[in-house]
């Protein structure tokens, strides 16, 4: 069974700084591209950044460009989210999902971890 | 960006209704459209891929169609485990975007 597990999310200051993991189990992790994607409360859903299989390739969404960094260790089937220079508008339910077929759409996704970014 | 734009924001049916909801795109993204739906405090589940292909494991009643800019997907016989909101997605480009939600409730 494919599993994914967030963890990392924490109440931080604007400014501050957070790193997110997710843990996969049940596949092939080194084979797929993984992405990260957030839900502000009560909103939509926004893609964040992902990554290819090797780590060589990463994209961003435009508002996260420059504070955010994606990354995995295959070795540990881990996929991470270093965050800094956190705003108010950063604040959200962290999502970390598969991407089956480099398309990129979603079928796998984790449970999520809260990030809220507040003084 | 390509902006997605569902309708209706909220829809209300009933048990064994047959529902639409409609997503068009700013600009043609050829088939690459997926539908989830997402349930209060649960991860998004995906329903639909490549505008109408079905994922594996969802119930038949699901279908998608469309292409270009205009999509939908249709829900033959709700049942009570449908009521959710959807969401529809774009990956025609990098730049990924999601439409804004149709809060499906019971009538």
């Amino acid at each position: 069974e494919v599993q994914l597990e967030e963890s990392g999310g924490d109440l931080v200051q604007p400014g501050g700084s957070l790193r997110l993991s997710c843990a996969a189990s049940g596949f092939t992790f080194g084979s797929y591209w993984i992405n990260w994607l957030r839900q502000a409360p009560g909103k939509g859903l926004e893609w964040v950044a992902n990554i290819n299989q090797d780590g060589s390739v990463r994209n961003y969404v435009d508002s996260v460009r420059g504070r955010f960094t994606i990354s995995r260790d295959n070795a540990k089937n881990s996929l991470y989210l270093q965050m800094n220079s956190l705003r108010v508008d950063d604040t959200a339910v962290y999502y970390c999902a598969r991407d089956p077929a480099a398309a990129p759409y979603y079928d796998n996704w984790g449970q999520g971890t809260l990030v809220t970014v507040s003084s | 960006d390509i902006q997605m734009t569902q309708s209706p924001s909220t829809l209300s049916a009933s048990v064994g209704d047959r529902v639409t909801i409609t997503c068009r795109a700013s600009q043609s993204i050829s088939s690459w459209l997926a539908w989830y739906q997402q349930k209060p405090g649960k991860a998004p589940k995906l329903l639909i891929y490549k505008a109408s292909s079905l994922e594996s494991g969802v119930p038949s009643r699901f279908s998608g169609s469309g292409s270009g800019t205009e999509f939908t997907l249709t829900i033959n016989s709700l049942q009570p485990d449908d009521f959710a909101t959807y969401y529809c997605q774009q990956y025609n480009s990098y730049s990924i975007t999601f439409g804004q939600g149709t809060r499906l409730e019971i009538k």
